[in-house]
């Protein structure tokens, strides 16, 4: 497809465990960012890449969030040792310039 | 620090009603840009809008329009005539300053727009 495409759509894991999410953008785009929005809530800024280089980094929670990108593309989001508060839909974008294109998100529940 | 304010968490109306949703923002950047994104029930967030600072002037297209005040911080959108369909939730966001180059977006709490039948 054309879009943003993110995996798993769902994760169930238990406290304490590590759990990467996977972002895959729109072929060409050159930012990418990840987002978290527990229930109910807005939106939290937590990364964002220019290429593979992420210049802002001051969204991430704590030093258990990680990302990386490779090859300006794909990029993983790595959360290690989840806690209970964890639980929320992750949320990837890429933009071209400006306008952002969001995908469907992954849901990450934490026993 | 850059900061967005949806005062209103929820609305309500019926069918047919003209609705604003407000959006008030902070920023000490000279140049921003300003967005207004949907998340329907099915959670995938739709990008509607983007606006950047020195552009003032407002935009309808179809049944939506917005208006943004600089001399206010005030980035509002209008839906005239709303539809069921245009129940969602809304979030207004704003990215700062360096033109021609992504930088993050700061996101609103968002407002949870009901459209009765």
């Amino acid at each position: 497809g054309a879009g943003v495409s993110q995996s798993p759509s769902n994760k169930v894991t238990e406290k304490g465990k590590d759990v990467e999410l996977r972002c895959d953008p729109i072929s060409g785009h050159t930012a990418l960012y990840w987002y978290r929005q527990s229930l109910g809530q807005g939106l939290e800024f937590l990364i964002y890449f220019q290429g593979n280089s992420a210049p802002d980094k001051s969204g991430l929670p704590s030093d258990r969030f990680s990302a990386e990108r490779t090859g300006g593309s794909v990029s993983t989001l790595t959360i290690q040792r989840t806690q209970q508060e964890d639980s929320a839909v992750y949320l990837c974008a890429s933009s071209p310039r400006y306008e952002q294109f969001f995908g469907p998100g992954t849901r990450l529940t934490v026993l | 620090a850059q900061k967005v304010t949806q005062a209103q968490t929820e609305i309500s109306v019926v069918e047919k009603e003209d609705v604003t949703l407000d959006c008030v923002y902070e920023t000490r950047d000279t140049t921003y840009y300003l967005f207004w994104y949907k998340q329907p029930p099915s959670g995938e967030l739709v990008f509607l809008i983007r606006r950047n600072s020195f552009d003032e002037q407002n935009e309808i297209s179809g049944r939506y329009s917005w208006n943004f005040q600089k001399s206010t911080s005030s980035f509002n959108f209008t839906i005239t005539a709303s539809q069921v369909v245009d129940s969602a939730v809304y979030f207004c966001a704003l990215s700062g300053g360096v033109m021609n180059r992504d930088d993050k977006i700061i996101f609103g709490k968002g407002t949870r727009l009901h459209i009765l039948p």
